[in-house]
C-alpha cells in the first residue's frame, strides 16, 4: 500500500485533456511540494513536474501540476498518442524520513 | 549532458549479496544527492534511500535498514549500492537518480539512470 494515492488508470481520447490525482497527508504532500514523474514502457521514469508546478526545460506546457492542501494534480491538455504512460507523483515525508511515491497511474490514450 | 550509467544484470542466489554502480558524467558529482529506486516487475517505483558523495552520509528506507549500503568514489565519479541476503522479492530493476533541492522542501529526481535488472533465484 503506497504512503500517495493515486488512481490505478485513467484514459482520454486524442486532444483531450486528462487530469490525475494524488492524495497524501499532512506529513507530505501538507508539508512538501510534489513532483511527478512519467515511465513509458521499459524505459527510466522522467521528471514532468516538479515543485508542484514547473516543467523542466523540454517539457511540453500541455503538461501542468498543482497542489492544494494534501492533494495534488496531473493534467495534460491536448492528449497524444505518445503520453500513454505510467505517472507517478513524489515527495519526501516528514514522519517517515523518506522519499515516498505514488502507486502509479496507467494512462491510456484511446 | 548529465548522463548516469549503471552497471548491467545480475542474476544471484537468495542469501547472497549484489553491487550495483552508477557512473556520473556531464556534472559535479559531489554538487547533487544520489537516490536508489527500485521496480518489480509490473509494480509502482519503490524507493531505498539517498547518498550525498560530498559527505558519504546517507538515508535509507525503513525497509531496507539493515540490509542496503550506499557507498561512492568520487574519484571515479561513481555511487554504489550494495544489497544484501537478497531474497526472490528483490528481483526488480534498480535505477540511480540525481537528486535536485530547492530549500528544505523541495526534492526531486531530475536525472535517471537506464536501470539494472538483479534476479535472485535459485
Amino acid at each position: 500500500q503506497s504512503v500517495l494515492t493515486q488512481p490505478p488508470s485513467a484514459s482520454a481520447t486524442p486532444g483531450q485533456r486528462v487530469t490525475i490525482s494524488c492524495s497524501g497527508s499532512s506529513s507530505n504532500i501538507g508539508s512538501n511540494s510534489v513532483n511527478w514523474y512519467q515511465q513509458l514502457p521499459r524505459t527510466a521514469p522522467k521528471l514532468v513536474i516538479y515543485s508542484n508546478n514547473q516543467r523542466p526545460s523540454g517539457v511540453p506546457d500541455r503538461f501542468s501540476g498543482s497542489k492544494s492542501g494534501t492533494s495534488a494534480s496531473l493534467a495534460i491538455s491536448g492528449l497524444l498518442s505518445e503520453d500513454e504512460a505510467d505517472f507517478y507523483c513524489a515527495t519526501w515525508d516528514d514522519s517517515l524520513n523518506a522519499v515516498v511515491f505514488g502507486g502509479g497511474t496507467k494512462l491510456t490514450v484511446l | 549532458q548529465v548522463q548516469l550509467v549503471q552497471s548491467g544484470a545480475e542474476v544471484k542466489k537468495p542469501g547472497a549479496s549484489v553491487k550495483v554502480s552508477c557512473k556520473a558524467s556531464g556534472y559535479t558529482f559531489t554538487s547533487y544527492d544520489i537516490n536508489w529506486v527500485r521496480q518489480a516487475s509490473g509494480q509502482g517505483l519503490e524507493w531505498m534511500g539517498w547518498m550525498n558523495p560530498n559527505s558519504g552520509h546517507t538515508g535509507y528506507a525503513q525497509k531496507f535498514r539493515g540490509r542496503v549500503t550506499l557507498t561512492r568514489n568520487t574519484s571515479i565519479s561513481t555511487a554504489y549500492m550494495e544489497l544484501s541476503t537478497l531474497k526472490s522479492e528483490d528481483t526488480a530493476v534498480y535505477f540511480c537518480a540525481r537528486a535536485s533541492s530547492w530549500g528544505s522542501s523541495t526534492y526531486y529526481f531530475d536525472s535517471w539512470g537506464q536501470g539494472a535488472l538483479v534476479t535472485v533465484s535459485s
